[in-house]
C-alpha cells in the first residue's frame, strides 16, 4: 500500500534559513510524488512534483525536492526562508490501482521567525 | 482559467441537522474529488468521480454522506444527519484525468463546517 510519512508536526526556522521539511514515502510501485502549500483559509496549492526523469525537481516560490530512492523520501527544501512561507506543507503520494488517486501525509506546520 | 469554486465557504449547524456542500471544478476537468480536512490533519479522500460515475467511494460514510455529480459538471456533497466529528473543512478538487497518475489536483478554498 501506497503511505506518506510526514516527520515533525511543527518546524520553526528564521527569517534567511534553511528550510527543510521531511518526508517519507512507502510505495509497492515507483511513486509519483508531490508536495503542496496550503495557506490560512485557503485550498492546497501544487509547489512541485516527482514522476520520472531527474531526481532534483524545482518548484514555485524557490522550493525544490529530490527524490531518494535508497531512502525512500521526497525531503522538501528552500534556502532562505521568507516570511510568507509560512504555511502548512503536505506531502503526497499517487497511488497506482485502476482507481488512482491522492494519499496525503499529515502535513507540517512551517513558522518563521523574524 | 477560473479555479474550484465552492460555496458556502463557513456553515454553522447543529448536530442531527443537513447540510450540502457545492463545487463547481475548473472547466474540462473530467475527474473531481471531495476531501475531509479534520484539524491538524491531511485531507482524506470521501468520493472521487470521472464524469458523472463514481470510481472510489469507498471512505464515504455510506449512511450519513451523499454526494452526485449528475451531468459530470458541478457536484454536491450531503451529510443528514451531521454528527460532532464532521467538523472539518471540506475541500473539493479536480483534476484532467484521474487515470494520469502525473495529473496534479487544483483545489477550492473549501468549506469550514462546524457541528454544534
Amino acid at each position: 500500500a501506497q503511505s506518506v510519512t510526514q516527520l515533525g508536526s511543527h518546524v520553526s526556522v528564521s527569517e534567511g534559513a534553511l528550510v527543510l521539511l521531511r518526508c517519507n514515502y512507502s510505495s509497492s510501485v515507483p511513486p509519483y510524488l508531490f508536495w503542496y502549500v496550503q495557506y490560512p483559509n485557503q485550498g492546497l496549492q501544487l509547489l512541485l512534483k516527482y514522476t520520472t526523469g531527474a531526481t532534483l525537481v524545482k518548484g514555485i516560490n524557490g522550493f525544490e525536492a529530490e527524490f531518494k530512492k535508497s531512502e525512500t523520501s521526497f525531503h522538501l527544501t528552500k534556502p532562505s526562508a521568507h516570511m510568507s512561507d509560512a504555511a502548512e506543507y503536505f506531502c503526497a503520494v499517487s497511488k497506482y490501482s485502476s482507481a488512482s488517486k491522492i494519499i496525503f501525509g499529515s502535513g507540517t506546520r512551517l513558522s518563521i521567525r523574524p | 482559467e477560473a479555479g474550484v469554486a465552492q460555496s458556502p465557504r463557513y456553515k454553522i449547524i447543529e448536530k442531527r441537522q443537513s447540510v450540502a456542500f457545492w463545487c463547481n471544478p475548473i472547466s474540462g476537468h473530467a475527474t473531481l474529488y471531495w476531501y475531509q480536512q479534520i484539524l491538524g490533519q491531511g485531507p482524506k479522500l470521501l468520493i472521487q468521480f470521472q464524469n458523472n460515475g463514481v470510481v472510489d467511494d469507498s471512505q464515504l460514510p455510506k449512511d450519513r454522506f451523499s454526494a452526485e455529480r449528475l451531468k459530470g459538471v458541478d457536484s454536491t456533497l450531503k451529510i443528514q444527519p451531521a454528527k460532532l466529528e464532521d467538523s472539518a473543512v471540506y475541500l473539493c478538487a479536480s483534476s484532467f484525468n484521474y487515470r494520469d497518475r502525473s495529473s496534479p489536483l487544483h483545489f477550492g478554498n473549501g468549506t469550514r463546517l462546524t457541528v454544534t
